[in-house]
């Protein structure tokens, strides 16, 4: 595709609830990144694959959340038993060989009532 | 521990005003210094990347400055178009960006 494509745009989800984050990235890029974004604060690396091996999760904030992308395209980022600190944006990026020149996907705003 | 520091949090410029953004990093190993533009609603846009001090890069009325602490993006007789946030990134390890918190400019006519 054009860009890199994330849906939903928006999710609330009640308190406990699992929820499930999709990424299409552009067509082509090896690294594939997750970040999170606090209202007001700049995006924190969660996560980064290069083409389906996950090579760095060191951000993920607990064992809640998982990501996968069984087939080095389509990324699924997923929370278990959300809590209300989860609420954020959840922003992916993709590039063609290193992280020099990512492109973001609009976001997912997760909303944790 | 590599560390993004923004400032100001916010700056209000009337249209023509110019002015400048800082950034001050510390980082073990610059693995390059990155500018971001993001739009309220949106994910950010890639503006620079700059690799060692002294180098210097524009594009229209951005132009971004690198020293060996600290990055400047200066912004010469500024629009409304321009308001946004604007974020700072150092490369961090070999695979992720380690943002500041971002400086809010708004550009009033």
């Amino acid at each position: 595709g054009a860009g890199v494509s994330q849906s939903p745009r928006y999710k609330v989800a009640k308190r406990g609830q699992d929820v499930a984050l999709r990424c299409d990235p552009i067509s082509g890029h090896v690294s594939l990144f997750w970040y999170q974004q606090a209202l007001g604060q700049g995006p924190e690396f969660l996560t980064y694959f290069q083409n389906e091996a996950q090579l760095d999760k060191s951000g993920l904030p607990s064992d809640r959340f998982f990501a996968e992308r069984p087939e080095g395209s389509v990324s699924t980022l997923k929370i278990q038993r959300t809590q209300q600190e989860d609420s954020a944006v959840y922003l992916c990026a993709s590039s063609l060989v290193s992280y020099t020149e990512a492109f973001f996907g609009q976001g997912t705003r997760l909303t944790v009532v | 521990e590599d560390q993004v520091t923004q400032s100001p949090e916010a700056l209000r410029l009337q249209e023509g005003e110019s002015s400048s953004l800082n950034c001050s990093y510390t980082v073990s190993g610059l693995r390059g210094l990155f500018w971001y533009r993001q739009d309220p609603g949106k994910g950010p846009e890639f503006l620079f990347t700059l690799y060692s001090a002294g180098e210097e890069k524009e594009k229209e009325r951005l132009k971004a400055t690198l020293t060996k602490k600290e990055s400047f993006l200066h912004i010469t007789a500024p629009k409304p178009e321009d308001s946004a946030t604007y974020l700072c990134a150092v490369g961090g390890g070999y695979n992720k960006l380690i943002f500041g918190a971002g400086t809010r400019l708004a550009v009033h006519p």
